[in-house]
């Protein structure tokens, strides 16, 4: 069975601070790893990782996945209050084509970020 | 238009109650998702359609009924529900059941049966 595991399950900082979420995986037929920000309802989309080693940047944001070590990694910069939030990484897996591609949810990550 | 609007926002049904949900996109998406998520819990998948089939039923219980009128269109209809079954739902489309990216969510309904 495919598995996401998201660290920490929470963090507190404060505005101006760097934070860094933790997202692995085991997967079978893995194709790329989504993250997302979830605040009061619908996941909002913040990165697709596919290939290794390459990091995607928007804004204060920053993601890169390994592929050998089965992990990727969110990073937020100069964090501001607004960013508080649950970040959920989920994996996609290539299923059979009658399927599609199946996506996993980690367990999340809980930001609180205190002016 | 680049979103998926879904209607009502909050319901609050009794457990002998009929009522739907509803999911709307107007960006040609032909894969559209039910999930189903819990307080402090990731999104769980319900039903998967793609090009107005069903084609994932995560062994939903039947008093979850989906419905795909045509390929802008959700339904998803609910009768005899539970109070465990309280929670947000959520609905997602994507381009195609092989393609992730942009794969967009509603805002979901809250629903509370009582």
């Amino acid at each position: 069975e495919d598995k996401v595991v998201q660290s920490p399950l929470s963090l507190v900082v404060h505005e101006g601070d760097t934070v860094t979420l933790n997202c692995s995986y085991e997967v079978t037929n893995f194709r790329s790893l989504l993250w997302y920000k979830q605040e009061k309802k619908a996941p909002t989309f913040l990165f697709m990782l596919t290939s290794s080693g390459i990091e995607k940047k928007s804004g204060r944001l920053s993601s890169i996945l390994d592929k050998k070590e089965l992990f990727s990694i969110l990073n937020i910069t100069a964090t501001q209050t607004g960013d508080s939030a649950v970040y959920l990484c989920a994996s996609v897996a290539g299923g059979i084509k009658a399927a599609g591609n199946k996506l996993t949810f980690g367990g999340g990550t809980r930001v609180l970020v205190k002016p | 238009d680049t979103e998926v609007t879904q209607t009502p926002k909050h319901l609050v049904m009794g457990m002998t109650n009929k009522k739907s949900l509803k999911c709307e996109q107007h960006m040609g998406h032909r894969a559209m998702y039910w999930y189903k998520q819990k307080a402090k819990k990731p999104p769980e998948l319900m039903f998967v359609y793609s090009y107005e089939k069903l084609s994932i039923n995560e062994s939903v219980p039947s008093r979850f009924s989906p419905e795909c009128p045509n390929s802008s269109l959700l339904n998803l209809h609910l009768h005899a529900l539970q109070p465990e079954d309280s929670a947000l739902y959520l609905c997602a489309s994507s381009q195609d059941r092989m393609d992730y990216y942009g794969y967009t969510f509603g805002s979901g309904t809250r629903l509370t049966v009582v």
